[in-house]
């Protein structure tokens, strides 16, 4: 198990472009979690999958941003029409959940760097 | 609902000690500390559970008071390898997410 991936790992786009990042999560994790960070502050979460399922969005999330979950195991992160604002780290992170409180610690990747010029 | 930690950032010798709060507004269920290096994916440390527990392993150790809703990670004999950032995350109860502080830089010099 080499833990989660994430691809590509730096992307440089200009204001306008489409963009899609990928994250292979760690195998069996049943739940994935996509955050964004900036420089000097913590992951901010975007949303989290339970298998193929997303079950929440940040309320802080545009609508030019969609995940995919197919069966299960890779996800992906679209954002569409990327403005400045969007250049961050965006982060993807697994667990493996049983039960219902959130008690199981989460396996980030290395992130992908998004610059939009 | 993001957790205030504090310090912002502490720079210790090696061997000093220090101590990192993690402060919520909100009823939390379990706090979860992390240490990010710079250019670096965050790195798990702990999780602590309402109930007011404390965990440790190594030199680093943590306590999580439920009444206060605030937790506290601490860093005894400090090495140079523990440089980083540490965030706390916390989670409600029946949440499914955390939510991150704004980090502490810590420093370590020889």
């Amino acid at each position: 198990d080499t833990g989660v991936s994430q691809d590509p790992r730096h992307k440089i786009t200009k204001r306008g472009q489409n963009v899609t990042f990928r994250c292979d999560p760690i195998s069996e994790h049943n739940r994935l979690y996509w955050y964004r960070q900036t420089l000097g502050q913590g992951p901010e979460f975007l949303t989290y999958f339970q298998n193929e399922a997303q079950l929440e969005k940040s309320r802080l999330l545009s609508d030019r941003f969609s995940a995919e979950r197919p069966k299960g195991s890779f996800s992906t992160l679209e954002i569409q029409r990327t403005e400045q604002g969007d250049s961050a780290m965006y982060l993807c992170a697994s667990s493996k959940v049983q039960g219902l409180q959130y008690t199981y610690e989460q396996y980030f990747g290395p992130g992908t760097r998004l610059t939009v010029t | 609902q993001q957790p205030v930690q504090s310090p912002q950032a502490v720079i210790l010798r090696e061997g000093e000690d220090a101590v990192i709060n993690c402060s919520s507004s909100k009823a939390l269920y379990s706090v979860h500390w992390y240490r990010q290096k710079h250019g670096e994916a965050p790195v798990f440390l702990m999780i602590l559970l309402k109930g007011g527990e404390q965990k440790g392993h190594d030199k680093i150790s943590a306590s999580f008071n439920e009444k206060k809703q605030q937790s506290s990670l601490y860093l005894t004999a400090s090495q140079l390898s523990y440089s980083g950032t540490y965030f706390c995350g916390t989670a409600q109860t029946g949440a499914n997410n955390l939510f991150f502080g704004t980090g502490t830089r810590l420093t370590v010099i020889p």
